[in-house]
Order: C-alpha cells, then structure tokens, then sequence
C-alpha cells in the first residue's frame, strides 16, 4: 500500500511562478519526507518535517504538514527550469513508503 | 564524499538468466534499502537491512528474488530465474541509524531489462 499520494500527478508552470504540490497519507507517521528524482538518476532528498512540527522553510521550498488531515504540501518558490523533475512525499514510521510522484515541468 | 554506488547501470539479459545487482552504501549508514520502480507500481520496497541483518523483506515479490549483505560494505540482490515482469528500475538506499528523522540517501539505480 502507498503511504504518500500526491497530487496533482503532473503540473506545467512558467519559469519564475510558484510550484504547489500536495500528498496525502493514510497512516501515522513519524515525519514525511520530500524527494526530487531528475530523469534517470536516483531520488534525492529535498526536504524532512518531523510529525510534531507544521511548516518548515528550506531555501526556496517551503514544505506544511497537517497531521489531523495526513496531509503536506510542497512550495518551491520562484521556479527554475531546472526545477523540472518528479517530486515525490514519503510517509516515514521506521521505513518509507512512496506515492508515485509528481511530474513538475519548467518551462523557460 | 562517495555517495551510494550501484552496478552495473544498466543491465539486460534474457528470461531464465540469473541477475545480480550490487550496492555499496555509504560509510557509516547502519541501513541499507532496496527498492523497485515502475511506472505502473511506483517505487516499492523490497528489502531493508539494519546492521546487516534483514529486518523487514515483506516486499521481496517471491522466492525467486533474494537479498544479501555480507559485510557494511556491500550488498547483493539476485533473481534467479528472471522473467521479463522483473524489468524496472532497481535503487539501493541507505541512511545512518539514529532514529527514523534521517533523509535516505539513494544510488542511480539499475536499469534492468529482461528479453
């Protein structure tokens, strides 16, 4: 079963505006976890928000958790072309459990 | 510093061959993690060791997938025999022990195709 489902699952912006992405989770979690996955390479971890905490700032991205809806949202400001990639929510209590991702395309 | 290695990159072989695909984690993470993505599953878990031990394998689809660490430094997972529903992309993970608030940290993956 998926832990993090995000949505929606492909999104086209301009280069410049902002990047709204949201998941939504089923059971407890310990923290939720963000991660960028350019074509053909591995995940790598963008962002983490430990279960106690509701908004976190890291750079341009802004990640929220709401634990009574299981849910987060991801806020990449100002987005760069090389913003463009699929982003994916992971639910954490002891291991990760992944949605299928989000497509984020950039354009110039 | 080297992040998480896996080999080869690419991989294809034809149905019935045995496949095995190798990972060396990061110095010093305490877990290591397999995992499989497809476009119609996702990313899925397939194994996880702490301290070289398995812990969890629930997600191993069937007994012909198999998973070893023999050491800190290295880890295997072999298919024996493949079959063409095995293609996807194969990642390794792995992440220090103190406590689950710690990113994972991912290798790039085997792209295993079986004919």
């Amino acid at each position: 079963s998926q832990q993090g489902e995000e949505d929606p699952q492909a999104l086209s912006i301009q280069e410049g505006e902002n990047a709204t992405m949201n998941c939504s989770y089923k059971t407890s979690i310990n923290n939720l976890q963000w991660y960028r996955q350019n074509s053909g390479r591995g995940l790598v971890h963008l962002i983490l928000i430990r279960s106690n905490e509701r908004e976190k700032h890291s750079g341009r991205l802004r990640v929220t958790l709401d634990t009574s809806k299981k849910s987060s949202s991801l806020l990449i400001t100002a987005s760069r072309a090389a913003d463009t990639a699929s982003y994916f929510c992971a639910g954490a209590n002891s291991k990760l459990t992944f949605g299928k991702g989000i497509t984020l395309s950039v354009r110039p | 510093d080297a992040g998480v290695i896996q080999s080869p990159r690419h991989e294809v072989t034809e149905m019935g061959q045995e496949v095995t695909l190798r990972c060396k984690p990061i110095s010093g993470h305490d877990y290591l993690f397999w995992y499989r993505q497809t476009m119609m599953r996702g990313l899925e878990l397939l194994i996880y060791f702490n301290n070289n031990v398995p812990i969890d394998d629930s997600g191993m689809p069937e007994d012909r997938f198999s998973a070893k660490m023999p050491n800190a430094s290295f880890s295997t997972l072999k298919i024996q025999p493949s079959e063409p529903r095995d293609s996807a992309v194969y990642f390794c993970a792995s992440r220090p022990g103190q406590g689950d608030n710690q990113p994972q940290h991912f290798g790039d993956g085997t792209r295993l195709s079986i004919l």
